[in-house]
C-alpha cells in the first residue's frame, strides 16, 4: 500500500522564519496528496491539496507542489507566525481510493 | 450540519466496559471513515463506509471493535470490553466520495480507559 515519510520533528522556528517540511511518498497508482494541520486539542483540518502532477496547492501562505518524478510534496511558507504552531500531516490517498494514509506528522513550534 | 459532529467528546471508561461513539457526518456525504489516533501519533485507519455499506474494515484492531452505519448517515463505533490500549482519540471523517475530494474530520472522541 501507499506510505508517507515526513521529516522528523519537532521543528522550532522564530516568527517570520522560512518553513519547509519535507514529505515523500511511495504509491501504487496515482494518489491525490494532502497536507492536514492539527492545532492543539482540535481535529484535523485540510490545509491544501493537489490531485495531479505539477499541481500546486496553496492556502494561508502555505504552498506545496505535487512532484511525481521525485514523489514529493514538500510544504513551504515564507514567513511563519506563532499561530502556525501545530502538527502537520502529509497524506496520500491509498491506491485508487479516498482512504488517507498518515505518518507521524511534524510538530511545528513558532516562537515570538 | 455544518461540519462532522462527534459525541461524546470525552469518555472515561473502566476496563471491561463497552463504549459507543457516535458520528454525524456532513449532510449528503456518501463516504464515512473512522480513524484512531494515539497520543503523539498520526491517525490510523479503522474502517470505511460508502452509504450504509462497510467496504473496508481492515484497520479494526480486533473483533472487539465494531462499526455500523445502518441508514447511510449517522455512524456508531462500538468497542466492547475496553482495554487500556484502546485509549486514544477516535476521529470520524466524511466526504463526497470523489477521488481528490476533501475529507472533513470531526474534532474526535477522546477515550480514556482506566
Amino acid at each position: 500500500g501507499n506510505s508517507v515519510t515526513q521529516m522528523e520533528g519537532p521543528v522550532t522556528l522564530s516568527e517570520e522564519a522560512f518553513l519547509t517540511i519535507n514529505c515523500t511518498y511511495t504509491a501504487t497508482g496515482y494518489p491525490s496528496l494532502f497536507w492536514y494541520v492539527q492545532y492543539p486539542g482540535e481535529g484535523l483540518q485540510l490545509l491544501l491539496k493537489a490531485t495531479k502532477a505539477d499541481d500546486k496547492g496553496s492556502n494561508k501562505g502555505f504552498e506545496a507542489t505535487y512532484r511525481k518524478e521525485t514523489t514529493s510534496f514538500h510544504l513551504e511558507k515564507g514567513s511563519v507566525q506563532v499561530s502556525d504552531s501545530a502538527v502537520y500531516f502529509c497524506t496520500p490517498t491509498q491506491g485508487g481510493s479516498e482512504k488517507l494514509v498518515f505518518g507521524k506528522g511534524t510538530k511545528l513550534t513558532v516562537n515570538p | 450540519g455544518a461540519g462532522v459532529s462527534q459525541s461524546p467528546r470525552y469518555k472515561v471508561a473502566k476496563r471491561g466496559q463497552d463504549v459507543a461513539l457516535r458520528c454525524d457526518p456532513i449532510s449528503g456525504h456518501v463516504s464515512l471513515f473512522w480513524y484512531q489516533q494515539a497520543l503523539g501519533q498520526g491517525p490510523e485507519f479503522l474502517t470505511y463506509f460508502q452509504n450504509e455499506a462497510q467496504l473496508d474494515k481492515s484497520g479494526l484492531p480486533s473483533d472487539r471493535f465494531f462499526a455500523e452505519r445502518p441508514e447511510g448517515s449517522v455512524s456508531t463505533l462500538k468497542i466492547q470490553r475496553t482495554q487500556q490500549e484502546d485509549s486514544a482519540v477516535y476521529l470520524c471523517a466524511s466526504s463526497n466520495r470523489d477521488r481528490g475530494n476533501t475529507i472533513y474530520f470531526g474534532e474526535g472522541s477522546w477515550l480514556t480507559v482506566v
